[in-house]
């Protein structure tokens, strides 16, 4: 069992709707990050924050908010999403982006998003 | 210009019947090869990390190495549970104005096992 929760693990919503998805981590890491993935593609890095502060967006378009309030959780709200953004979305946590930075990235399994 | 790549892309083999997956990069100062393991509809699961070349790691049929270019990941005597995407990804020293934490991912290789 993975030790990064994302909820829910499905999620089907039109254009127009907003929505949220959740990610939790009870390892005491101070890093998360948020992956999308594309079927049969490696994820790619969407945003990292470290010590509840973002540090790093790979340009991801304004439709996606991501939002952490503590340091164990990490929230990605959508909204007026394309259907091109269906896809898998993945959390991952690690101890520490500055000081570990050698330490693995831990992944939950994901949010599957269907766009309609 | 793909700084990992993993080969080959696909791998079908017999039960028992041992290979290798491959994972070359180019990035300069590495800090660290990280291999997943991914099943359908799953996140990647952590397999190893491996620092230095010359540096080996195990973990019950599976065994991954590193050189100065590329790692490998043995499979010895897989069976029909190891079928799966196996990933492989690198973190580089930061140079000036790029990003933290920052994964470069391979492709994967879809490997699959059969009885």
């Amino acid at each position: 069992d993975t030790e990064v929760t994302q909820t829910p693990k499905h999620l089907v919503m039109g254009m127009t709707n907003k929505k949220s998805l959740k990610c939790e981590q009870h390892m005491g890491h101070r890093a998360m990050y948020w992956y999308k993935q594309k079927a049969k593609k490696p994820p790619e890095l969407m945003f990292v924050y470290s010590y509840e502060k973002l540090s790093i967006n790979e340009s991801v378009p304004s439709r996606f908010s991501p939002e952490c309030p503590n340091s164990s959780l990490l929230n990605l709200h959508l909204h007026a999403l394309q259907p091109e953004d269906s896809a898998l979305y993945l959390c991952a946590s690690s101890q520490d982006v500055l000081r570990g930075n050698n330490q693995p990235q831990h992944f939950g399994d994901g949010t599957r998003l269907s766009i309609l | 210009e793909d700084q990992v790549t993993q080969s080959p892309e696909a791998l079908r083999l017999q039960e028992g019947e041992s290979s290798s997956l491959n994972c070359s990069y180019t990035v300069s100062g590495l800090r660290g090869l990280f291999w997943y393991r991914q099943d359908p509809g799953k996140g990647p699961e952590f397999l190893f990390t491996l620092y230095s070349a010359g540096e080996e790691k195990e973990k019950e049929r599976l065994k991954a190495t590193l050189t100065k270019k590329e790692s490998f990941l043995h499979i010895t005597a897989p069976k029909p549970e190891d079928s799966a995407t196996y990933l492989c990804a690198v973190r580089q020293l930061r140079p000036r104005g790029s990003t933290l934490g920052r994964l470069y991912f391979g492709r994967g290789t879809q490997l699959t096992v059969w009885p």
